[in-house]
């Protein structure tokens, strides 16, 4: 069963532009990870967000996380035509196993 | 520092043939996961590994899957006879215990097709 799932298969925005993904979870979590997978590579860590937090920042992007609706969401400003890639949400549930959600492809264009 | 290193980097095979998926591991890391991810799906944890020892290998088809880290360094994950069903990216992934992170550090992965 899904434990984490984004609300959008997929998304496009122009280059300049901000978008956000959002993710729904189903279970109690210690953390909440934003992962990004280029074409061709593995996944790559983006955020990492513990369940007593409720925001948290990585240069251009901004996580949020709410447990009361067991959501999150990762936000990105001024996009790239590099920030096409599937973006991924995982629950932990303990400490070192994470259940992924099955992505938004977001499509930045020129 | 080196990432993660998998190989072969694709594989094609016959149904019933087998396979052999290689991954190296950040050096020091003591936590090593094989995921298998269909495409265009998310990856779902197969099997990870504390040092040498099975954590959790729940999601294992144990009749035809198979995995050993035998000095807790390099692993190996094996597919006897497989089926078109296998087709996916096969990804493995190291990590630190005992950090102030989680983090999962994975490699290209490995691309299977099973005709």
């Amino acid at each position: 069963s899904q434990l984490a799932e984004e609300n959008l298969w997929a998304l496009s925005v122009h280059e300049g532009e901000s978008v956000t993904v959002n993710c729904s979870y189903k279970t109690s979590i210690t953390a909440l990870q934003w992962y990004r997978q280029k074409s061709g590579e593995g996944p790559a860590q983006l955020i990492l967000i513990r369940s007593n937090e409720r925001e948290k920042r990585n240069g251009r992007l901004r996580a949020t996380l709410d447990t009361s609706s067991q959501s999150s969401s990762l936000s990105i400003t001024a996009t790239r035509c590099e920030d096409t890639a599937v973006y991924f949400c995982a629950t932990d549930t303990n400490a070192y196993k994470v259940i992924f959600g099955k992505g938004t492809h977001l499509h930045v264009l020129p | 520092e080196a990432g993660v290193t998998q190989s072969p980097r694709y594989a094609v095979l016959q149904e019933g043939q087998a396979v052999s998926f290689w991954c190296d591991p950040i050096s020091g890391h003591d936590t090593l996961y094989w995921y298998q991810q269909p495409r265009d799906q998310g990856p779902q944890l197969l099997v990870y590994f504390r040092d040498e020892a099975v954590i959790d290998n729940s999601q294992l088809p144990s009749d035809r899957f198979s995995a050993v880290r035998p000095k807790g360094t390099n692993s190996t994950l094996k597919i006897q006879s497989a089926k078109q069903g296998d087709t996916a990216t096969y990804l493995c992934a190291s990590s630190s215990t005992g950090g102030e992170s989680d983090t999962q550090y994975f490699g290209p992965g490995t691309r299977l097709l099973v005709l």
